[in-house]
């Protein structure tokens, strides 16, 4: 059984670095790309971007100046940091795993990231 | 980018009742990679339907998806009580991967 289990920071200042962790539980870490999703309180979801476990990287080009994804195999981890944060960056942020062939097919708890001064 | 289209916004209905929820791509994308989700206050989003037509494991058969080229529609063919909640389709054809607005299904 897949299981993502995400955790990071929750509150933020403007300016500042959002960082977040999933961590990947069950099955395999290779042949899948891994994602980050995230929807404002109220409102529709945004791919925010992904990468694949040979450390290939894909970004929305809505935020690619500011998002960076990695990842640990040996941990079967990925990262989410996103720069210089704004209000406008509050929502509840979610890793997912992308198949391929099926879309997004595990997700994580979300978390919810707010940014006020 | 792919722009998905959803209507309505809103759908009020009974249970029992049919739901056809609408998606449209700005453009044709291959059935292959279109896809359902449904998500409840709280929790992630469900993947139901890949592939446009494919249900996703343990879905009911009460759900089903067709559609091609730029229109694709979700069907719930009688509502449950745990159906109640908001569907969103996706697409994975071309980067950057994007969601419709999302489509309502309430309690009338």
């Amino acid at each position: 059984q897949v299981q993502l289990q995400q955790w990071g920071a929750g509150l933020l200042k403007p300016s500042e670095t959002l960082s977040l962790t999933c961590g990947v539980f069950g099955g395999s870490f290779s042949g899948y790309y891994w994602n980050w999703i995230r929807q404002p309180p109220g409102k529709g979801l945004e791919w925010i971007g992904a990468i694949n476990h040979s450390g290939i990287t894909n970004y929305n080009p809505s935020l690619k100046s500011r998002v960076s994804i990695s990842l640990d195999t040996s941990k079967k981890q990925f990262f989410l940091r996103l720069s210089s944060v704004t209000a406008a960056d509050t929502s509840v942020y979610y890793c997912a795993r992308g198949d391929t062939a099926m879309g997004f097919t595990y997700w994580g708890q979300g978390t919810l990231v707010t940014v006020s001064s | 980018e792919i722009v998905l289209t959803q209507s309505p916004g809103t759908l009020s209905l009974s249970p029992g009742e049919r739901a056809t929820l609408s998606c449209r791509a700005s453009q044709t994308i291959s059935s292959s990679y279109l896809g359902w989700y449904q998500q409840k206050p709280g929790q992630p989003p469900r993947l139901l339907i890949y592939a446009a037509s494919s249900r996703a494991t343990a879905i009911p058969d009460r759900f089903s998806g067709s559609g091609s080229g730029t229109d694709f529609t979700l069907t719930i063919s009688r509502l449950e009580p745990e159906d109640f909640a908001v569907y969103y389709c996706q697409q994975y054809h071309g980067s950057p991967w994007t969601f419709g607005q999302g489509t309502k299904v309430e309690i009338k």
